[in-house]
Formats: structure tokens, sequence, C-alpha cells
């Protein structure tokens, strides 16, 4: 069953704009978060993430809102550059246990940022 | 410090065939996680390991196997390939347990292809 969902499996924006993309969740119990960039050939590299006590997190040209009644949360990229054109994951660690492994992910959007 | 390191890169096999993956985590690190990344589901956790042992497993058929060696390298097997074992197969190492989510890096995968 699919935790974290990422309905958006692309998104194109142009340069110097602002990049949105959706992650839902199921699980209630989800107290942190994380978004992750992936660029071909790559492993995932950690991006930004908030835990559930808090509504936003930034970081730099990254931020990450929560919005926990609608179990929905959302990165904010501004300005969009091309550099960030890349597969983006949105992830929950499993709740419970002190074992770090196994995170939920959902299944990505893959942002193109044209010139 | 060199990264996560994942052999062989690209792999073809054929039906039937069995596989087996390498990842060597960062110095120091003791735990490694498993995912498998296809285009339909995204990133799927496979198993965790830490210290040799089997922490967690997610809900992958038998013919999915791994281990860990005493210097933290480990592998993992896959027994009579199904075409649908195509994937990336991505590894993530941290130096604990209990460290922090964005301490754990991810290799570049071994791109599997099944004939």
């Amino acid at each position: 069953d699919q935790q974290v969902k990422q309905n958006s499996p692309s998104l194109s924006v142009q340069e110097g704009r602002i990049s949105i993309l959706n992650c839902d969740y199921t699980n209630s119990m989800f107290d942190y978060f994380l978004w992750y960039k992936k660029y071909p050939a790559e492993g995932p590299t950690f991006l930004i993430s908030i835990s559930s006590i808090k509504d936003k997190n930034e970081d730099g040209r990254f931020t990450v809102f929560l919005n926990k009644s609608a179990k929905h949360l959302s990165l904010h990229i501004v300005p969009s550059q091309p550099g960030d054109s890349a597969v983006y994951f949105c992830a929950a660690p499993r709740v419970g246990g002190s074992t770090l492994g196994r995170l939920y992910f959902g299944r990505g959007t893959q942002l193109t940022v044209w010139p | 410090k060199a990264g996560v390191t994942q052999t062989p890169r690209y792999l073809i096999k054929t039906r039937g065939q069995q596989v087996t993956l390498s990842c060597s985590p960062i110095s120091g690190h003791r735990s490694v996680s498993w995912y498998q990344q296809t285009p339909g589901q995204g990133l799927q956790f496979l198993f965790e390991y830490f210290s040799e042992t089997q922490r967690n497993k997610g809900n992958f058929p038998g013919r999915f196997s791994g281990r860990q060696f005493s210097n933290s390298r480990s592998e993992m097997n896959v027994s009579t390939l199904e075409l649908g074992d195509s994937a990336l197969y991505l590894c993530a190492s941290s130096q604990g347990e209990f460290s922090s989510y964005n301490e754990q890096f991810f290799g570049p995968g071994t791109r599997l292809t099944v004939l």
C-alpha cells in the first residue's frame, strides 16, 4: 500500500518561477518527513526535512510546508533554476522502533526547469 | 571520504538466473538498507542490516535475500529472476541505528535488466 503519495509524475516550470511539488500521506502516525532529489545515474540525496511539530521549514531556496490536518506537504523552490531539474521524492520513516532503515517513499515527481 | 559504492553498476540477466549485488557503505557506517526503484512503484524498501543482523524486511518474496559482513559491506541476492525484477537497486548507508535520516547516504545504484 502506498502510504506516501505523489500524484503528479511531472512538473514543468520556467526558470525564475516557483516550483511547488506536492505529497500526501495516509498514515497519521508519521511524525517526520523528508524530501530527496535524484539526478539520473545517481542515488537520491537528502534535500530538506520537517518534523510534525512544525508547519514550515526553510533552507535557502527550498521550503517545505506541512498541513497535518490535510495529511499534505509541499516543497516550494523559489526561484527555480535549471539545475533543479531532477526527480523529487517525498518520504516518511516507519513509525516506532529505533532502526533507521525503512523509509516509505512516494513515486517521485520529475521536475523540469526550462530557461 | 568515499561515498557509498555499488557494484556492478549495470547488469543484464535472463529469466531464471540469479544475481548478487554488492554495496560498500561509507567508512564507519554500520547500517545498510536496500531499496528497489521501478518507474511504476517508486522506491520500495527491501531490507535493512545493522551489525550483520537483518533488522527489517519489506514485502518482497523470499527470492530476495541479503546479508551483511563484519566489515559492514552488504550483498543482496535475487534468485530465479523474473522480468518484473528489472529495476534500479539502491543501497543506503548510515552510521548507526540512531542516525538521523539526513545522515543516510545513497549509492548510485545497480541497474538490473532481466531479459
